[in-house]
């Protein structure tokens, strides 16, 4: 059974720029969500998607979006991006249910 | 404004002694509470979850208790090893919410430190 990847595992971008960042949920997961973990804090949840649609969004401003795609991968795109927009952002597939399998994150720096 | 709080950043227990890590919570509607364990440059780890329809569950070594008119909650871990030594985080959810809405509100973390 193959766990949760993202990709890439580090990335530096400056000011303004725009990131996607991918992740391969877990085989048979139809459920993916995205978290942000800046430094010394919890992840904290971006916006979930279900059967590729979105199911839910926390307190990101619409420069934050997403895509998942028919075989459940997904994508979180930032655009414009900000310096407090650096953090390890932790991607996580369940099959409609809690038990959440996290993804080894991406690093994201922004100078 | 937090609405799980784990208000140890760090904890150092013996190796074979009992870890207690605690952790608070302020929004009554929560129903569903899990503990994760994370490695540096690895994902959060499933660890153990409690429903709010029960007082403790136990795993193994691990066993969390729920007092939900205290709103708080504890993993206990014995006995300790020092591959136990990582970040624990708290999350908490409302898994009633519909669909698959299943959103997490985590805690900071607790950095726990098993000495050998």
């Amino acid at each position: 059974e193959t766990g949760v990847t993202q990709s890439p595992t580090h990335l530096i971008k400056t000011r303004g720029q725009q990131v996607t960042l991918r992740c391969s949920s877990q085989s048979g997961h139809n459920t993916v969500s995205w978290y942000q973990q800046a430094l010394g804090q919890g992840p904290q949840f971006i916006f979930q998607y279900y059967r590729e649609e979105e199911n839910g969004r926390g307190n990101f401003p619409p420069r934050f979006s997403g895509l998942q795609f028919p075989n459940y991968s997904s994508e979180l795109n930032v655009n414009a991006l900000e310096l407090d927009d650096s953090a390890l952002y932790l991607c996580a597939s369940s099959l409609e249910w809690v038990q959440f399998h996290f993804g080894p994150g991406t690093r994201l720096t922004v100078l | 404004d937090q609405q799980v709080k784990q208000n140890s950043p760090s904890l150092s227990v013996q190796e074979g002694r009992i870890s207690i890590l605690n952790c608070d919570y302020t929004n009554s509607m929560f129903d569903y509470f899990l503990w994760y364990k994370k490695y540096p440059a690895e994902g959060p780890t499933f660890l153990i979850s409690i429903s709010s329809i029960k007082d403790k569950n136990e795993d193994g070594r691990f066993t969390v208790f729920l007092n939900k008119s205290a709103k708080h909650l504890s993993l206990h871990i014995v006995p300790s090893q020092p591959g136990d030594s990582a970040v624990y985080f708290c999350a908490a959810t409302l898994s009633g919410s519909g669909g698959s809405n299943y959103k997490l509100t985590f805690g900071k973390g607790t950095l726990l430190t098993v000495n050998p």
